[in-house]
């Protein structure tokens, strides 16, 4: 089964620049989530989307992150304009969400997006 | 609200000796309980999760972690640390299944030969 993939790997921006990212779950997995890591810290939910719907954006940035999910699986995540605190790893994750109460609950998460801002 | 300490932002150990990494936790609800590993340039990789039943969990290469509701404690153990235990964990606690995970800051294992 292939994993979560997420491009790019790396990516080197000035402030100010814009910057999308991409991220594309596991199959059938109905439940996405963008999760932003700082040095030094653990992961911070961005945003939740389940299907093409947002669950969870109370700690996205609306006013310059952006997320969309395309037709309820591949996803990305946009920074307009980039300031030198948005320097991460962007880690996208997904799980299958059923409502069998034997159903996994695990998060998988992708390599992540390491983004420097100049 | 979910919170969680881990305490220790980095421990070291001898290859063999026991590994002990802390995690307390806060919520407001019972608890689901996660311990994952990151090693360097990758993504998180999940090691073992508690969400009811047994509270002894038994995770992946030889890690256990053991709920203690009383102590507010997730804390996870290995018997034998080896040379490729030495990455970064993260201790996570979500209040429901498919909510949002809130990580603990994370402890960076060394082990020396």
């Amino acid at each position: 089964e292939a994993g979560v993939a997420q491009s790019p790997r790396y990516k080197i921006i000035e402030k100010r620049q814009s910057v999308a990212f991409w991220c594309n779950p596991i199959s059938g997995h109905a439940t996405l989530y963008w999760y932003q890591q700082i040095l030094g810290q653990g992961p911070k939910l961005l945003i939740q989307f389940q299907n093409n719907g947002v669950v969870d954006d109370s700690q996205l940035p609306k006013d310059r992150f952006s997320a969309e999910r395309l037709k309820g699986v591949d996803s990305t995540l946009k920074i307009q304009p980039a300031k030198l605190e948005d320097s991460a790893v962007y880690l996208c994750a997904s799980s299958l969400e059923t409502r069998d109460r034997f159903s996994t609950d695990t998060q998988y998460f992708g390599p992540g997006t390491r983004l420097t801002v100049l | 609200a979910q919170s969680v300490t881990q305490l220790g932002s980095h421990v070291s150990v001898s290859e063999g000796a026991l590994v002990l990494l802390r995690c307390n936790y806060s919520s407001s609800v019972p608890p689901y309980l996660f311990w994952y590993v990151q090693y360097p340039n990758q993504g998180l990789q999940l090691l073992l999760k508690y969400t009811t039943g047994a509270t002894l969990v038994k995770g992946i290469n030889g890690f256990e972690a053991e709920f203690k509701k009383s102590e507010t404690s997730f804390h996870l153990t290995k018997p034998s640390a080896h040379m490729s235990d030495a990455a970064e964990y993260f201790c996570a606690v979500s209040a429901q299944r498919f909510q949002k995970l809130v990580f603990g800051t994370g402890t960076r294992l060394l082990v020396s030969p």
